[in-house]
């Protein structure tokens, strides 16, 4: 077990809403990255947040936006749901926001969007 | 071109051979490398960092060739319990701010 737990694990959405899906670090980590991964794809890095500020973004619109806490659990946000975001939302957690810090991943988010 | 490349596979193997997978990356400041193992249906799970110097855990070896951007894993003496998805990743810092790739993956079946 890595301590990072996601909630929910699986979720059905309709096109065009909106959803938060929650990640909480392992303990002593303030560093949350947040990953979409399709089926048969590798994930897809959508972005980091370090001690409550975006630290990093890959290629994914602004309806994909996110938050972290001061005890560095995290949301990711996801608004006017499309189905192509049906997916695998893996979040994961490093000590600080070196590059060689190893991450450690939730279970994930299935999301679902009809 | 894509940031993060490996072969798809599916690699299939017989139990006790030997095998080998590269990743090749286009970023040349690209700063630290790993490889993940991913089975059916779970979350990655780190397998070893990449250090420049190459390192080895057991039966598993990695290496890292800068000049040419490619990482490689290679795995002796495969067992069953090795069948899974095998991940590289490529991280980045720029300015502070990170970008980290991951590969789409190399299948792996061991058969008996």
């Amino acid at each position: 077990e890595t301590g990072v737990t996601q909630s929910p694990t699986h979720l059905i959405k309709t096109r065009g809403q909106q959803v938060t899906l929650r990640c909480s670090s392992q303990s002593g980590h303030n560093t949350v990255s947040w990953y979409q991964q399709a089926l048969g794809q590798g994930p897809q890095f959508i972005f980091q947040y370090y001690r409550e500020e975006e630290n990093g973004r890959g290629n994914f619109p602004p309806r994909f936006s996110g938050l972290q806490f001061p005890n560095y659990s995290s949301e990711l946000n996801v608004n006017a749901l499309e189905l192509d975001d049906s997916a695998l939302y893996l979040c994961a957690s490093s000590l600080g926001q070196e590059s060689k810090n190893i991450q450690y991943f939730g279970a994930g988010t299935r999301l679902s969007v009809l | 071109r894509k940031e993060v490349e490996q072969d798809p596979g599916p690699f299939n193997v017989p139990e006790g051979a030997t095998v080998a997978f590269n990743c090749t990356y286009s970023n040349s400041a690209s700063q630290s490398f790993f490889w993940y193992r991913q089975d059916c249906r779970k979350e990655p799970k780190l397998l070893m960092s990449v250090y420049s110097s190459g390192n080895e855990d057991g039966r598993f070896t990695a290496q890292l060739n800068r000049a040419s951007q490619y990482i490689s894993l290679l795995i002796r003496d495969s067992k069953l319990s090795d069948s899974a998805t095998y991940l590289c990743v490529v991280n980045t810092l720029y300015s502070s701010a990170s970008k980290i790739i991951f590969g789409s993956g190399t299948r792996l079946s061991i058969r008996p």
